[in-house]
């Protein structure tokens, strides 16, 4: 079975720690991975997509890694700041006829001043 | 601005009365998708369409029913909406299901908060 994992469920940090945010998945042969945050009773904002040939991807404050063969995404927020306070959420697209992403239940994150 | 729309955005109703959740984007997206979520349970697929006139059933389709007349839309139709639909819903769309030499982002609406009694 297909599943993500994300671990912490809850972090809290100061303002201006530089944190990382772990997403493990079951399944290597994955498509491409996208990062979203949720804001609480809103919706999802999507962060940051790798394809699954890329190591990498950056977005200001934002750099996200994949590690396929480990099974291995990690969120790296540098500089955090109270307005990154939100849960976020790793999903994967294994590219199947369905097309859906498995999600994981994400990391609730919280940035104190 | 391109982006996905849902209405309404909070609901109440009362168990077997007919709803439709409208779902519109304006990006000229071939598939599209709703899911619902739930504490604990995270997001899961409920339907999916990869074009016009194209539908699946996703993971939990049960008690939910969709169309796909034109591209820009796919409304949600609950016929007769029990308590355990009482959700988070979310309708997501991408350029296409899958290319074999690209990835494409899905995006998602800001969600529709429906409560059945």
């Amino acid at each position: 079975k297909q599943e993500v994992t994300q671990i912490p469920a809850a972090l809290s940090v100061p303002e201006g720690e530089n944190l990382v945010l772990n997403c493990s998945f079951t399944d290597s042969a994955i498509y491409n991975l996208q990062w979203f945050r949720q804001d609480p009773g809103k919706g999802l904002t999507s962060l940051l997509l790798i394809q699954s040939s890329q190591r990498e991807q950056t977005s200001g404050r934002l750099n996200a890694s994949l590690d396929k063969s480990s099974g291995r995404s990690t969120l790296y927020i540098a500089a955090s700041q109270p307005g990154d306070s939100a849960t976020y959420l790793c999903a994967v697209n294994y590219g199947g006829s369905q097309g859906n992403l498995i999600f994981g239940k994400g990391t609730k994150l919280s940035v104190k001043p | 601005e391109a982006q996905v729309t849902q209405n309404p955005r909070y609901l109440i109703t009362v168990t077997g009365k007919k709803l439709t959740v409208t779902c519109s984007q304006n990006m000229n997206h071939e598939y599209m998708s709703w899911y619902r979520q739930d504490p604990g349970l995270g997001l899961r697929q409920i339907y999916y369409s990869m074009n016009v006139e194209v539908t699946d059933k996703g993971d939990v389709p049960e008690g939910y029913k969709v169309s796909r007349k034109e591209k820009r839309n796919f409304p949600l139709i609950l016929e007769s909406p029990s308590p355990n639909q009482t959700s988070l819903y979310f309708c997501a769309s991408s350029l296409s299901r899958f290319s074999p030499h690209s990835s494409y982002e899905q995006y998602f609406g800001p969600g529709t908060r429906l409560t059945v009694t």
